[in-house]
């Protein structure tokens, strides 16, 4: 039971054009999200999170949308740059105390210089 | 001085070992995490322990014994290792209630 799901595996998007990620959920008890992102042979590297309080969380070139009554949330990339190729995992947490992250498969993002 | 570090970052071994990893993290964090990242790529949570105790264990065999001596490492044991042990195991930390940090993953092969 895939509590969190990412249905893309792959994008791909020219250099300098918006990159979107989305990211759907099932689990109503979830209520902080986080997205992460991982380069070959190198452990998660967490970007940005969003608290189910919030619907939009910004931090330089990257935005996260909160979509609650959907149960989905996306990622906004823009502008792209190469650097920006990697896998990117959104993750889920429930309620304080609980603090188990529930991963998506990813979605390997490709810039296209 | 990498923040999470684990030990080795390469394991290859024979069906039937034994065999451990280990991790270590310097950011003063009070909880500590074992993933296990699968072939198809899925990432998920086996252990967790705050203040050195075991606060999740998700339905892992018991051949898997995590060990935390201190707040600042977990070490992750494997018993009688199996074909399908294969993966790529991440340690990670933080502090409680914010987001988790990772190691750099050691990928284990089971021959």
């Amino acid at each position: 039971d895939q509590q969190v799901k990412q249905n893309s595996p792959s994008l791909s998007v020219q250099e300098g054009r918006i990159s979107i990620l989305n990211c759907d959920y099932t689990n109503s008890m979830f209520d902080y999200f986080l997205w992460y992102k991982k380069y070959p042979a190198e452990g998660p590297t967490f970007l940005i999170s969003i608290s189910s309080i919030k619907d939009k969380n910004e931090d330089g070139r990257f935005t996260v949308f909160l979509n609650k009554s959907a149960k989905h949330l996306s990622l906004h990339i823009v502008p792209s740059q190469p650097g920006d190729s990697a896998v990117y995992f959104c993750a889920a947490r429930g309620s304080f105390g609980n603090e188990k992250l529930t991963f998506g498969t990813g979605t390997r993002l490709t810039i296209i210089p | 001085d990498t923040a999470v570090s684990q030990t080795p970052k390469y394991l290859v071994t024979q069906m039937g070992n034994d065999k451990s990893i280990k991790c270590e993290q310097n950011l003063g964090h009070d909880t500590m995490y074992w993933y296990k990242q699968d072939s198809k790529k899925f990432l998920k949570i086996m252990f967790s322990y705050n203040n050195k105790e075991l606060i999740i264990n998700e339905t892992v065999p018991n051949r898997f014994s995590p060990k935390s001596p201190d707040k600042a490492h977990l070490n992750l044991h494997i018993n009688s290792l199996e074909l399908g042990d294969s993966a790529v195991y991440f340690c990670a930390s933080s502090l409680t209630g914010a987001e988790a940090f990772f190691g750099q993953g050691t990928r284990l092969t089971v021959v």
